[in-house]
């Protein structure tokens, strides 16, 4: 069975210091690899994806993710972090092994300090 | 393009009641997902509808059903209410035109249901 696990379930960080908030997953097949961010009482919005290619992807708001197979990783990172990055954070994963659905993280509450 | 809607926005429903929440799909999307997110956890999928049919359901008990219309709009039905359905209730819709993409799910800001 897939499985995603977000380590930290709180992250602090200075502005304009890197951001980086992790992701593993469990998976026997090829991954789709997904992280959602979500302001507090709204929805979830997808800041990234990555389906097949490029290793490395770019999403908005200046965050990007690494995938990265021989570690089952896919971490999340932002070299400047911004007062509204403040928010939470899901790392999802989806296969052929989940029949396609979203696998989910915990999330990671990612707090600015002024 | 309209967005996903999502009504009503909040519910409080006491032990037993049934509730039906509403979910309005992004236009041109065929597919609609529901979750349920428990405070300071990550959503859990109940089902998804394609094409009017349940197309894959979570760990949920039958007391948690869903129809989806010819308009791809959708509702969850709630049964029996318990403490534990206390949650943020959340519908993605997407548009599958293939098995096997990384479909990507576009987000409703979700029913905030309490049960007393």
């Amino acid at each position: 069975a897939q499985s995603v696990t977000q380590l930290g379930s709180h992250v602090s960080v200075s502005e304009g210091a890197l951001v980086l908030l992790r992701c593993n997953y469990s998976s026997s097949v090829p991954p789709y690899l997904f992280w959602y961010v979500q302001y507090p009482n709204q929805g979830l919005q997808l800041l990234l994806k990555y389906t097949t290619g490029a290793t490395l992807v770019k999403g908005i708001n200046g965050f990007e993710a690494e995938f990265k197979k021989s570690e089952t990783s896919f971490h999340l990172t932002k070299p400047s972090a911004h007062m509204s990055d403040a928010a939470e954070y899901f790392c999802a994963v989806s296969s052929m092994d989940s029949n396609y659905q979203l696998i989910w993280g915990a999330g990671t509450k990612l707090i600015i300090k002024p | 393009e309209t967005g996903v809607t999502q009504s009503p926005t909040h519910l409080i429903k006491t032990r037993g009641q049934q509730v039906t929440l509403r979910c309005s799909s992004q236009s041109g999307h065929n597919t609609v997902s529901w979750y349920q997110q428990a405070l300071g956890q990550g959503p859990q999928f109940i089902f998804q509808y394609y094409r009017e049919e349940e197309n894959g359901r979570g760990n949920f008990p039958p007391r948690f059903s869903g129809l989806q219309f010819p308009n791809y709009s959708s509702e969850l039905n709630v049964n029996a209410l318990e403490l534990d359905d206390s949650a943020l209730y959340l519908c993605a819709s997407s548009l599958i035109v293939a098995t096997g993409q990384g479909n990507e799910q576009f987000f409703g800001p979700g029913t905030r249901l309490t049960v007393l």
